[in-house]
């Protein structure tokens, strides 16, 4: 157990339809990195968000968004789903302390889109 | 940016084998973790290794930041080691980055 929980488990959307993804940090950290792993692949870093600003974005077009809220919690937003879209979609919460920046990640999110 | 390549892809051992997985990046790093994914998807950590040796029961890793590698090392194999082994550095190098995973290492242990 890793303190980071994500919520729903499991997702079914249509191709065009908007989804939200849901992250909780572990206690005491203040940073959330977001993740997307297709099939066979590793994970691949969508952005990162510090003190409820983004800090920091990989290689995802702007339908993919985000939010960090003031408890550190923090939303994943994908506009316009495609079918590409289908993965798991893991977050992991770090906590900048003492020059470690360990990141520790959720159970993640299964969204399948049709 | 920076990229990680892990070798063997794939590692199919017999229970209470060894096994050395390795994780090469790119460019200069100042952190580098192990995981184990289970079946259900779920990222274990296993070390957080910027440089030098760790040791966690059957488990060690090494790195050496300066040749822009890291090892892993599992002793005894267990079937309950079965799984995929990813390696994961800063994706700008920095410590507070996004990271970059390599593609993995695919593990199963038979009995």
């Amino acid at each position: 157990e890793t303190g980071v929980t994500q919520s729903p488990t499991h997702l079914i959307k249509t191709r065009g339809q908007q989804v939200t993804l849901r992250c909780s940090s572990q206690s005491g950290h203040n940073t959330v990195s977001w993740y997307q792993q297709a099939l066979g692949q590793g994970p691949q870093f969508i952005f990162q968000y510090y003190r409820e600003e983004e800090n920091g974005r990989g290689n995802f077009p702007p339908r993919f968004s985000g939010l960090q809220f003031p408890n550190y919690s923090s939303e994943l937003n994908v506009n316009a789903l495609e079918l590409d879209d289908s993965a798991l979609y893991l977050c992991a919460s770090s906590g900048r302390r003492a020059g470690s920046y360990e990141q520790y990640f959720g159970p993640g999110t299964r969204l399948t889109v049709t | 940016g920076i990229q990680v390549e892990q070798s063997p892809p794939d590692l199919i051992l017999q229970e209470g084998a060894n096994s050395t997985l390795r994780c090469n990046f790119s460019d200069s790093v100042n952190n580098l973790q192990w995981f184990h994914q289970n079946p259900w998807g779920q990222l274990i950590n296993l070390f957080y290794i910027p440089s030098g040796t760790k040791q966690n029961g059957r488990l060690s890793a090494t790195t050496v930041a300066t040749e822009r590698y890291s090892l892993l090392y599992i002793s005894s194999s267990q079937t309950t080691d079965s799984g995929v082994y990813f390696c994961a550095v800063p994706t700008a190098g920095g410590g507070a980055d996004g990271l970059t995973f390599g593609k993995g290492t695919h593990l199963i242990i038979q009995p």
